[in-house]
């Protein structure tokens, strides 16, 4: 059932570090969307993309829909950075119904 | 009101007891979504409305759960015969327009349910 798979599932960083996070999935897409979740529940948008390259302050998205493929970065990290992220494409053919990746967990040490 | 808020962050349930999860979406969103997040998983897709309009109720996972939203503003989830295997993190999101996914979608702070 996994039609979504996120690398790596827990990453470790000292802060200024360069972050990459991958996103994979099996099914058609026509957008991407990455969300941040940190402890206690609360999500947070970061990004919807459904081609190229998206830049937010120090976060950076991109995404392939031919190879089926998205990656997440972050640029000099923060231990606010510390949180859980989430890939989520839409389903295929759904113009709504969003499928989730089990996040991946990062921690940024000072 | 500001955000997405969920009553009650937290609700500890006997099994076989009936609960009532409530979502009250971001004024004027048209768009509101639950979704059922499990330890250490992602959520995962329970049901969209449309205004008052349930179009998507494929995620909910059996005849025990239900969910409404009758004046196209806030939305109940209600389960009932909790069983141990409902304990989750339920997350109701909203967004603008008709096409939810298609756009940024706003998430509450989720209700912890634990059954016992």
């Amino acid at each position: 059932k996994n039609e979504v798979e996120q690398s790596p599932q827990n990453l470790t960083a000292q802060e200024g570090e360069f972050i990459t996070i991958n996103c994979s999935y099996s099914v058609g897409i026509s957008a991407l969307h990455w969300l941040q979740q940190h402890p206690g529940g609360g999500i947070v948008s970061l990004f919807m993309l459904s081609s190229g390259k998206k830049k937010h302050g120090r976060l950076i998205a991109t995404i392939n829909i031919q190879e089926k493929h998205s990656s997440l970065h972050i640029t000099a990290s923060h231990p606010r950075d510390s949180a859980v992220y989430i890939c989520a494409p839409h389903s295929g053919g759904s113009n709504y119904k969003l499928t989730f990746g089990k996040g991946t967990l990062l921690t940024v040490n000072p | 009101g500001a955000g997405v808020s969920q009553s009650p962050r937290y609700k500890v349930a006997k099994r076989g007891q009936d609960v009532a999860l409530r979502c009250d979406p971001i004024s004027g969103h048209v768009s509101l979504f639950w979704y059922q997040q499990a330890l250490g998983q992602g959520p995962e897709f329970l049901t969209y409305f449309q205004n008052e309009a349930q179009l998507d109720k494929s995620g909910l996972p059996s005849d025990r759960f239900f969910a409404e939203r009758p004046e196209g503003s806030v939305s109940t989830l209600k389960i009932q015969r909790t069983q141990q295997e409902d304990s989750a993190v339920y997350l109701c999101a909203s967004s603008l327009t008709l096409a939810g996914g298609q756009e940024t979608q706003y998430f509450g702070p989720g209700t912890r349910l634990l059954v016992l």
